[in-house]
């Protein structure tokens, strides 16, 4: 089946600690996505990269950071910085970015302190 | 299941009802236009797109209408069941190469 897999489902952070979400998709897009989704806020834009080696901040970046050295896969970093990391995460792909094409998302992962 | 949303405007429609969800876009530039489904604890699920060329598009119970005048969007929906009780998002995008902005929501729920 094609998708995007996010994993853990389930996240628990320490403070101070930085923790990673994975997202794989086997869908052949070139671009992929971070959403944060608090309650009552709809999708914020975390990152976004469009092609394997580059990567845009979004609209809410800080204390995040991310990677794409392989096409397929777009790792998300919460860093110690971000001072309110709850929040349900979630990550999508599509064939362009932009160019009116539809994102595919994941399933989220929920990460919550400890 | 989790709550994507506990703020956010509530439709509630009886069964075998119609639903309509309203969406105020706001670039005038926008030229493409998407209605996901969310169910809790799950992403967002791809349900209609339409372009800026058109006004309205039909798809298998749903229906998509378009307002560039006043930068409405609708997502109608047929004969509602209790299956389409989730968080309806619009997005708007153009054709440039920028991501999807996405509204805050509607939640539709569906009384059997």
């Amino acid at each position: 089946d094609g998708g995007i897999t996010q994993s853990p489902k389930y996240l628990f952070r320490k403070e101070g600690q930085n923790v990673t979400l994975s997202c794989e998709q086997n869908l052949n897009h070139d671009a992929m996505y971070w959403y944060r989704q608090d309650p009552g806020q709809g999708l914020r834009l975390i990152y976004y990269s469009q092609i394997v080696n580059d990567f845009q901040k979004g609209d809410i970046a800080e204390g995040y950071s991310v990677s794409r050295e392989k096409k397929e896969s777009f790792p998300l970093t919460v860093t110690s910085a971000q001072k309110n990391p709850t929040a349900f995460y979630l990550c999508a792909s599509s064939s362009r970015s932009g160019q009116n094409q539809p994102q595919h998302f994941g399933d989220g992962t929920r990460l919550s302190i400890l | 299941g989790e709550s994507v949303g506990l703020h956010l405007p509530t439709l509630s429609v009886q069964e075998g009802d119609n639903s309509i969800i309203n969406c105020a876009y706001s670039n005038s530039a926008s030229d493409y236009f998407i209605w996901y489904k969310q169910e809790s604890g799950k992403g967002p699920q791809f349900i209609i797109d339409i372009r800026s060329n058109m006004d309205k598009r039909q798809g298998q119970r749903v229906t998509v209408l378009l307002n560039k005048t006043v930068k409405h969007l609708s997502l109608q929906i047929a004969a509602t069941q209790p299956g389409d009780s989730a968080v309806y998002f619009c997005a708007e995008g153009n054709s440039g190469n920028t991501p999807l902005v996405f509204g805050k929501g509607t939640r539709l729920s569906v009384i059997a």
